[in-house]
C-alpha cells in the first residue's frame, strides 16, 4: 500500500521568506501526486498536482513542487512566504484502478508565517 | 454556485442518538467520498461511492451508513452516536479515469456530548 510522510508538523517562517514543506511518498507504481491546503474552518483545496510529464509542477498562489523519484519526494515551495499563507497543507497520494482511485493523505503541516 | 455542498454545516447532539450529514456536488463527477478528520486534522478516508456503487469501505463502524441516490449525492448516517465520532467530516468529488484532484466540500462539525 502507498503511504505519505509529511516531515515537521509545524513550520514557521518569516514573511518574505522561502516556504520549504517536505513530503516523501512511498509507492510500486509511478504516483499520482498532490498537494492540498485547508484555511481554518475551510474544505481542502487543490494547490498543484503532479500526474506524468514535466517534474517541476506549478500550482496556484506562487506554489510549485517538484516531483524527484529517485528521492521518492515531492517537496512544495514558495519563494517568498506571505501572511495569507498561514494554513494546513496536505500532500496525498493516489492508489487503485479507474473509478477506484482511493486518496492517501499526510498528516499535515501547519504553516506559521511570522510578521 | 457551490461545487461541493454539505448540510449541516454544525451539528451538536447527544450520545446514542441517530444523524444524517448530507452531501452534493454540481461537478457532473462520479466518484464522491466521505472523510474524518480528527482534532489533529488527521484525514482518513471512510467510503468511496463510484456510479452509485460502493467502493471503498475501509474500516469504520457499522454504525456509519453511507447512501448514494444519484451520481451528484452522497449522505451519511450514523447510528447510536459516541463520544469518538467527534470530528470534521468532509465529502469530496471526483471523476474517475486518471486520478484527478478531488473537489472538497467545507466539511460538517460534529461535536457529540
Amino acid at each position: 500500500a502507498q503511504s505519505v510522510t509529511q516531515l515537521g508538523s509545524h513550520v514557521s517562517v518569516s514573511e518574505g521568506a522561502l516556504v520549504l514543506l517536505r513530503c516523501n511518498y512511498s509507492s510500486s507504481v509511478p504516483p499520482y501526486l498532490f498537494w492540498y491546503v485547508q484555511y481554518p474552518n475551510q474544505g481542502l483545496q487543490l494547490l498543484l498536482k503532479y500526474t506524468t510529464g514535466a517534474t517541476l509542477v506549478k500550482g496556484i498562489n506562487g506554489f510549485e513542487a517538484e516531483f524527484k523519484k529517485s528521492e521518492t519526494s515531492f517537496h512544495l515551495t514558495k519563494p517568498s512566504a506571505h501572511m495569507s499563507d498561514a494554513a494546513e497543507y496536505f500532500c496525498a497520494v493516489s492508489e487503485g484502478t479507474s473509478g477506484t482511485y482511493k486518496y492517501i493523505f499526510g498528516t499535515g503541516t501547519r504553516l506559521k508565517v511570522l510578521a | 454556485d457551490t461545487a461541493v455542498s454539505q448540510t449541516p454545516k454544525y451539528l451538536v447532539t447527544q450520545m446514542g442518538n441517530d444523524k444524517s450529514i448530507k452531501c452534493e456536488q454540481n461537478l457532473g463527477h462520479d466518484t464522491m467520498y466521505w472523510y474524518k478528520q480528527d482534532s489533529k486534522k488527521f484525514l482518513k478516508i471512510m467510503f468511496s461511492y463510484n456510479n452509485k456503487e460502493l467502493i471503498i469501505n475501509e474500516t469504520v463502524p457499522n454504525r456509519f451508513s453511507p447512501k448514494s441516490p444519484d451520481k451528484a449525492h452522497l449522505n451519511l448516517h450514523i447510528n447510536s452516536l459516541e463520544l469518538g465520532d467527534s470530528a470534521v467530516y468532509f465529502c469530496a468529488s471526483t471523476t474517475s479515469g486518471v486520478p484527478y484532484e478531488q473537489y472538497f466540500g467545507p466539511g460538517t462539525r460534529l461535536t457529540v456530548t
